[in-house]
Parts: structure tokens; sequence; C-alpha cells
């Protein structure tokens, strides 16, 4: 079965380095969504690109992260500065097309910021 | 108005018995309503979603109720297993391939 996959699986990183978190969605999907968890808390969404642009984003996606879908496979994302409150578990998701389509999730980058 | 509220935080269940989880939603544009599962150190999985033109949708031993006029949904998980123990998160979107918006999390111990 097709899956959503993600590298690297940690990464440590120092307070106000960048950092680029890697996803491969499924092969034929077209929207590609970024969410974050921080420990023990909900899953919150970051931003969904589509069309080789960003469709939506948070009030949490700011100046200091971005998308990009470099080639036909990945979809990245890149956290210019990083800050302690970055630590948390990253997740992209991809979706087909059509009403309610399911989002498939990868498992996730744990972000650790010292 | 974005937000979907759960509850139970975390439930525990013995094997074979009916676990209940349940959520609240305010923004009546929410057309789209899953249920998520995680397991330590994965994704979150979809297990089972339903649309408000239905009020109950069964998939195994899994069911969602759906009350539009209240805007609630719940999770019904029957026969509970030791292998369902994990973290249920119900979620909600306003259709095509608009964000999740998703609640706080049900942690679900089923005891052998």
């Amino acid at each position: 079965e097709p899956e959503v996959t993600q590298t690297p699986s940690h990464q440590v990183t120092q307070m106000g380095q960048e950092v680029i978190l890697r996803c491969v969605p499924i092969s034929n999907h077209l929207y590609f969504y970024w969410y974050r968890q921080i420990l023990g808390q909900k899953v919150e969404f970051l931003v969904s690109f589509y069309n080789n642009e960003i469709s939506e984003k948070s009030e949490i996606f700011d100046d200091q992260f971005s998308v990009e879908r470099p080639d036909g496979s990945n979809f990245t994302l890149k956290i210019r500065s990083t800050k302690l409150e970055d630590s948390a578990m990253y997740f992209c998701a991809s979706s087909g097309w059509g009403r309610g389509e399911t989002q498939y999730f990868g498992p996730g980058t744990r972000l650790l910021v010292l | 108005q974005q937000q979907v509220k759960q509850s139970p935080q975390s439930l525990i269940v013995q094997k074979g018995g009916i676990s209940i989880i349940n959520c609240a939603y305010e923004n009546t544009a929410f057309d789209y309503f899953p249920w998520y599962q995680q397991f330590p150190g994965k994704g979150p999985a979809l297990l089972i979603a339903i649309r408000p033109d239905v009020s109950e949708k069964k998939e195994g031993r899994f069911t969602i109720s759906f009350n539009k006029s209240a805007k609630q949904f719940s999770l019904h998980i029957m026969d509970s297993q030791p292998g369902d123990s994990a973290t249920y998160f119900c979620a909600a979107s306003k259709g095509g391939y608009s964000t999740l918006t998703f609640g706080k999390g049900t942690m679900l111990l089923v005891s052998p």
C-alpha cells in the first residue's frame, strides 16, 4: 500500500539553526500538508500546498517557515531560524482529489531544538 | 469557532467492553468528520469518517454517531481489544482538500 515517507525520523538542532524536513507524498496525490504535534498536545495544521503554491496557512506558519516542492516527488518544510518552541513532531500528509479525500499522514519527524 | 472539543482525555476499558469518545464542534461550515488512530511514534491513520448527511456509519467494530443539530459526533469501539490501545483524534474539515482541525485526543487503554 502506498505511504507517505518522511526524513529524517529525528533531528536535533541548535536554536537559530535552519532545518529542512523532507517528505515524499503518495505518488498520485495532489494536495500536500504539514502539521505539527507538540508533545502531549493535539495535531495542529501548519500549511497546505497545491499546484505549486500555498493554498492555506495557519498563524503558526510565520515568515520563519517555508515549503517547497523542489521536484516531482519531494515536499519540504524549512524552518529558517529555529526556536525552542519549534520542538515538536512534524507530520507531512497528502491527499488525492475530490471532496473530503482522505489525508494520509507520514510517520513524522521529531524535531528537538536545544 | 474553529475548535473541536474532545472528551474524555483518557479512557480505560476492559477487553470486550465498549469505548466511547465524544467530540463537539461549533463551525457549521465543517462537513467532513474523520477519526484518526495514532500509535506511539507513528503518524495518525484514518480510522473512519462521516459526513453530516448520515447519522451513523459503521465499519467493523467502529461506529461513528453524528448529531447535526447538537453539533456533536462520537466514536464507539465495540468489543474493545488490547490492540485498540492508542490515541484517538477526532477532526473536522470544510471538505474538499481543506485542512483538518483536530481535537486534543483521547488516550485509550484496553486492559486484558
